[in-house]
């Protein structure tokens, strides 16, 4: 069925260390593979996405990786700082029918 | 330029009443969807609109539970009567043109609702 897993739950990492967050999809027509980030109290807004024809996309310090054979994509955020703490939601659209959200990762980033 | 607006930001009823949260999408984006997110369930897509037309509505959990597109510029959720157990932070979101699921969507700061 739909589904849309998502690891880890919680992380935490020190100022100006690497974070990942990895999501696997199960429908392998999938092609669209967006990451948004929650604030507390607003909406999810689009940070980075992916299509399927590519394997890598970078904009500054994030950086999204795309493994289509696995069924897989990751957030990669290098330098991290204390404004990139917040909920990180990935998606992915199922049978061009619906747009599932994976569970969503709590990112704490200490100084 | 404007984002998705939604109103009321917070709403708290009492079980029974009816409520309604309102939606204005981006300027021409052509799909609407209304989302709703729990902590048990997480984001959830309830409905889209295409043009003003609804598209599929099979993430409505109830008949209690109706959505109206009428122009372009505004949409509505309807929950009557209204529970508890439908509370929860309710989001309205648009994107552009094109193949429906394979663009960015533009989420509103949503509609905190609690049921009382």
């Amino acid at each position: 069925g739909e589904n849309v897993e998502q690891h880890p739950s919680t992380l935490s990492v020190q100022e100006g260390d690497s974070a990942v967050i990895k999501c696997t999809y199960s429908d392998s027509a999938s092609n669209y593979f967006p990451w948004y980030k929650q604030e507390l109290g607003k909406g999810p807004q689009l940070i980075i996405d992916i299509r399927s024809n590519v394997g890598e996309k970078k904009d500054q310090r994030i950086a999204v990786t795309l493994n289509k054979t696995a069924k897989h994509f990751s957030l990669h955020i290098t330098e991290t700082q204390p404004e990139d703490s917040a909920v990180y939601f990935c998606a992915a659209p199922f049978y061009g029918q619906n747009f599932v959200f994976g569970p969503g990762t709590r990112l704490s980033v200490l100084p | 330029d404007a984002g998705v607006i939604q109103s009321p930001r917070h709403e708290v009823t009492e079980m029974g009443q009816e409520v309604t949260l309102r939606c204005k999408p981006i300027s021409g984006h052509d799909y609407l969807f209304w989302y709703r997110q729990t902590m048990m369930r997480g984001l959830e897509l309830l409905i889209y609109f295409n043009n003003n037309v609804p598209i599929d509505d099979s993430g409505m959990p109830e008949d209690r539970f109706s959505a109206k597109m009428p122009n372009a510029s505004f949409s509505t959720l309807k929950i009557q009567p209204s529970e508890p157990r439908d509370s929860a932070v309710y989001f309205c979101a648009s994107s552009l043109p094109g193949q429906v699921f394979n663009q960015p969507q533009h989420f509103g700061d949503g509609t905190r609702l609690s049921i009382l």
